[in-house]
């Protein structure tokens, strides 16, 4: 079944330490999304991607980097800046501009 | 700036139909309404999303009013797998990719 695959769906990571967040999806989308979630919060968006080898700062980009080596792989690193790092992640993709985003699980980040 | 309006909550009982407002008085001419919602945990699911006309499918049903001011989300016989949080969104095809500005949403609980 084509779908967009979050991993892991809990980490952990100790303070300092940068982690790295998989996204894969085999949806033949163009364009990914990441957006970090807090309870009782809506989405915000952290980084976005319209095509291979580029990528663009969504609103919360700040402590966060990607990249999109591969059409459909959209990791994002939460580097040892982000002073705030709990949150509930969520990657996203869709065919184009104006088209429905689709939505993985999740993986819900704690630190230690 | 928020561009749509929810209640915050709403209760509905299992088999009677559930109907979600969203106000979005400042909507542009070019910009669809679309619904998503998302179970506790999960990621969020697309639901419908329409420009002028009503729309319909296995999910739900799409009633937008004729100023495009305001619109309503139809559950036609929710079931306790209905209970989710149910986000209301407006976004034009030429927005910036990325910006699907999910806001706190209505949460919307079945009962049996």
């Amino acid at each position: 079944d084509g779908g967009i695959t979050q991993s892991p769906k809990y980490l952990f990571r100790k303070e300092g330490q940068n982690v790295t967040l998989s996204c894969e999806q085999n949806l033949n989308h163009d364009a990914m999304y990441w957006y970090r979630q807090d309870p009782g919060q809506g989405l915000r968006l952290i980084y976005y991607s319209q095509i291979v080898n580029d990528f663009q700062k969504g609103d919360i980009a700040e402590g966060y980097s990607v990249s999109r080596e591969k059409k459909e792989s959209f990791p994002l690193t939460v580097t040892s800046a982000q002073k705030n790092p709990t949150a509930f992640y969520l990657c996203a993709s869709s065919t184009g501009v104006g088209q429905p985003q689709h939505f993985g699980d999740g993986t819900r980040l704690s630190i230690l | 700036d928020a561009k749509t309006t929810q209640p915050p909550s709403m209760d509905c009982a299992e088999g009677r139909a559930a109907n979600l407002p969203c106000n979005h008085s400042t909507i542009s001419g070019n910009e669809y309404v679309y619904w998503y919602r998302q179970i506790h945990s999960q990621g969020p699911q697309y639901i419908i999303h329409g420009l002028k006309n009503n729309e319909t499918n296995e999910m739900a049903s799409l009633i937008i009013t004729e100023d495009r001011k305001s619109s309503t989300l139809i559950l036609p016989h929710a079931t306790l797998r209905d209970t989710a949080v149910y986000y209301c969104i407006v976004r034009a095809p030429t927005d910036s990719w990325g910006k699907f500005q999910f806001g706190a949403g209505t949460q919307v609980v079945v009962t049996p």
